[in-house]
């Protein structure tokens, strides 16, 4: 089946440092999306892409859908403390709306 | 409306005993999703509700599971037999059928279930 590859698994930010996150697929993507899960929440959606080449920004986030149709990433700019959680990226299927999304990035502040 | 809410936050189960976890959506959605999510993983389809019919179920949706949507509104997840193997986080998610990408689908999560079996 399909698989979705996030790097890195986790990372530690400094506050005010730019940090950079990609998702791979093994097959080619029509939409991607980016959400935001907080300890004990939901996750929420951050960003969603939907061709490739777009590039799309919310806030200090920034996305691009990559040419392959096969990658994406994101990039967090002048981190905040409140950056801190797991960013998942997933494909929403058109017939039935399900997701599938990555194994996470876990962001983390530095000591 | 206040979003998509899910009952209990937490629950914590002995081995054997059956469980049952509660979703309100959001009344206009009429799609309904549940998600399984374990430790250090994304979440993962289990099923899905448009108004009371379930149209689809995952393979991970043994036959100890079952969900239903009586009346196209809330939904339970009932857990048969809990294996220690069940315990993760339960997600409900909701959105608008047909969907609309300028309203990013309109797919919200629930605060999930946390299950522990014991």
């Amino acid at each position: 089946g399909q698989q979705l590859n996030q790097s890195p698994q986790s990372m530690f930010i400094q506050e005010g440092e730019d940090v950079s996150m990609n998702c791979t697929s093994s097959s080619i993507f029509n939409t991607w999306l980016w959400y935001k899960q907080d300890p004990g929440e939901g996750p929420v959606l951050l960003i969603a892409l939907y061709k490739a080449g777009e590039l799309t920004s919310n806030g200090r986030l920034t996305a691009q859908f990559g040419i392959t149709r096969k990658d994406s990433f994101l990039n967090i700019s002048a981190s905040i403390p409140s950056d801190v959680g797991i960013y998942f990226c997933a494909e929403i299927k058109a017939a039935g709306n399900k997701l599938t999304f990555g194994g996470g990035t876990r962001v983390l502040v530095k000591p | 409306d206040t979003g998509v809410s899910q009952d209990p936050r937490h629950k914590i189960t002995k081995r054997g005993q059956n469980v049952t976890f509660r979703c309100d959506p959001i009344s206009e959605h009429n799609r309904l999703y549940w998600y399984r999510q374990t430790l250090g993983q994304g979440p993962e389809f289990l099923t899905y509700f448009q108004n009371e019919a379930q149209l689809e179920k995952s393979r991970l949706l043994s036959d100890r599971f079952s969900a239903e949507r009586p009346k196209g509104s809330f939904s339970t997840l009932e857990i048969q037999r809990t294996e220690q193997g069940d315990s993760a986080m339960y997600l409900c998610a909701s959105s608008s059928v047909p969907y609309r990408r300028d309203l990013d689908y309109g797919y919200t999560f629930g605060s999930g279930t946390r299950l522990t079996v014991v």
